[in-house]
C-alpha cells in the first residue's frame, strides 16, 4: 500500500522568510511524488513532481522540493515566501508499478503573515 | 485549453433527492478521475476512468453513488437517494495516460453539494 504523511497541520512564517512544507512517503516501489496547492474555493493546482533524475525539483511560482529516498522524504521549499502563497499544500505519491490512483495526504495549512 | 470544467459550482438539495454532477475533462486526457473532498476525511478519490472504462471503483461509499463516462469528453457522478453525510466538494480531475502514469493530474474547481 502507498501512503503520505504530512506531519504540520499549519506553517506560519513571515513574508520573505523561508518556507518548508514537510512531507514522507510510504511505498513499495520507486515512489512518483506531486506536490499540489489548493487556494479557498478552487481545485488543487499542479505545482511539481518527481519522477526520477535529479534529486532537487523546481516546480512553479518559486517552489522547489527535494526527493530523499533514504529518509523517504519529500519537502516543499520556497526560499523568499509570499503572502500569495497562503493556500492548503498537498503532497501525493504513487507507486510506479501500481495503477494510476495517486495517495494524498491531510494537507497542510501555509499561513505567510506580511 | 479551458481545463477541467465541472457544473454545477453549487448544488443545495434534500435529502432523497438524486444529484448529478458532471465533468468535462481536458480534451486529450485519456483518464478522469473523481474525488471528494471533506474537512473530516480529506481528499478521497471515489472512482477513475481510462479511455472511457471505470478501472478503479473501490471509494465509491456505496450504492447510492454512480459514474458513467459515455464519451471521451463526458462524465458524471450520481448521487441517488441524496443524504446530509454526502455534503462536501467534489472534484473531476483528468491526465494523459502515457509514460508509465508520470504525468500530473489537473482538477476542475469542484462542484459544493449541500445536501439538508
Amino acid at each position: 500500500a502507498q501512503s503520505v504523511a504530512q506531519p504540520e497541520d499549519q506553517v506560519n512564517v513571515a513574508e520573505g522568510n523561508p518556507l518548508t512544507v514537510k512531507c514522507t512517503y510510504s511505498v513499495s516501489g520507486n515512489p512518483y511524488l506531486f506536490w499540489y496547492v489548493q487556494y479557498p474555493n478552487r481545485g488543487l493546482q499542479f505545482l511539481l513532481k518527481y519522477i526520477t533524475g535529479d534529486n532537487l525539483v523546481k516546480g512553479s511560482y518559486g517552489f522547489e522540493a527535494e526527493f530523499n529516498k533514504s529518509q523517504t522524504s519529500f519537502h516543499l521549499k520556497k526560499p523568499s515566501a509570499l503572502v500569495s502563497d497562503s493556500a492548503l499544500y498537498f503532497c501525493a505519491v504513487r507507486d510506479h508499478s501500481n495503477d494510476y490512483k495517486l495517495s494524498f495526504g491531510a494537507g497542510t495549512t501555509v499561513t505567510v503573515r506580511a | 485549453d479551458a481545463g477541467v470544467i465541472q457544473s454545477p459550482r453549487h448544488e443545495v438539495t434534500e435529502m432523497g433527492q438524486e444529484v448529478t454532477l458532471r465533468c468535462k475533462p481536458i480534451s486529450g486526457h485519456d483518464y478522469l478521475f473523481w474525488y471528494r473532498q471533506t474537512m473530516m476525511r480529506g481528499l478521497e478519490l471515489l472512482i477513475y476512468f481510462n479511455n472511457n472504462v471505470p478501472i478503479d471503483d473501490s471509494g465509491m461509499p456505496e450504492d447510492r453513488f454512480s459514474a458513467k463516462m459515455p464519451n471521451a469528453s463526458f462524465s458524471t457522478l450520481k448521487i441517488q437517494p441524496s443524504e446530509p453525510r454526502d455534503s462536501a466538494v467534489y472534484f473531476c480531475a483528468s491526465s494523459r495516460g502515457l509514460a508509465g502514469g508520470t504525468y500530473e493530474q489537473y482538477f476542475g474547481p469542484g462542484t459544493r453539494l449541500t445536501v439538508t
